[in-house]
């Protein structure tokens, strides 16, 4: 069974800085990763994805995202935060096993950025 | 806007009532799917439809009723609801095949109904 841990509930960080989402999986499989951001009361917003080929993925607004296979990681980063990158994070797997249908997501990260 | 549309965006409802919640897509899409998200609960998948067909119900109670008439219409139907049902109800689509293919496409989400059972 497909699994997504994010280790952290709540990160912060000061504005200008650089900022880490950590994501670790577990997968029988081929990975196929996916990184979605959520604001209040809304859906998810997809960010950026990892399927085969570099493992540094760029996405939407800065951020990007490192595979690591040997350590099942795939980090979501960005160089300088800003106060509107404040939101809920959440890492996805896709489970391929199962007709490829299901995307399993992790519990969340709650990034603040601080002014 | 991402191509994926729920009405309504706010639903109150008694424990006695009978509402649907209906989701949209106009992508194409052939999968979709109805996630609940609790307050400090992760996202939890309810149903998944392929095709139009249901293959994907992870022991939801039968309280909740989905329906997919086609592939661009999901419904979730639900009836003497309990209070601790009340949540955020989220709408998704994506591409996805039966042998795997397109598993790497991502899913594409509703903004959801915030649902709160009375």
């Amino acid at each position: 069974a497909q699994s997504v841990a994010q280790p952290e509930d709540q990160v912060n960080v000061a504005e200008g800085n650089p900022l880490t989402v950590k994501c670790t999986y577990s997968v029988s499989g081929n990975p196929y990763l996916f990184w979605y951001v959520q604001y209040p009361n809304r859906g998810l917003q997809f960010l950026l994805k990892y399927i085969t080929g570099d493992n540094l993925v760029k996405g939407s607004y800065g951020f990007e995202a490192e595979f690591n296979k040997s350590q099942t990681s795939f980090h979501l980063k960005k160089p300088s935060a800003l106060v509107s990158d404040s939101a809920l994070y959440f890492c996805a797997v896709r489970d391929i096993d199962n007709y490829g249908q299901n995307f399993v997501f992790g519990p969340g990260t709650r990034l603040s950025v601080l002014p | 806007e991402t191509g994926v549309t729920q009405t309504p965006r706010h639903l109150v409802m008694g424990m006695t009532n009978k509402k649907s919640l209906k989701c949209e897509q106009h992508l194409g899409h052939n999968a979709m799917y109805w996630y609940k998200q609790s307050a400090k609960k992760p996202l939890e998948l309810m149903f998944v439809y392929s095709l139009e067909e249901r293959v994907e119900n992870n022991s939801v109670p039968s309280r909740f009723s989905p329906e997919c008439p086609n592939s661009s219409h999901l419904f979730l139907h639900l009836h003497t609801l309990q209070p601790e049902d009340s949540a955020l109800y989220l709408c998704a689509s994506s591409q996805g095949g039966a042998t795997g293919k397109l598993a790497n496409t991502e899913a594409f989400f509703g903004q959801g109904t915030r649902l709160t059972v009375v």
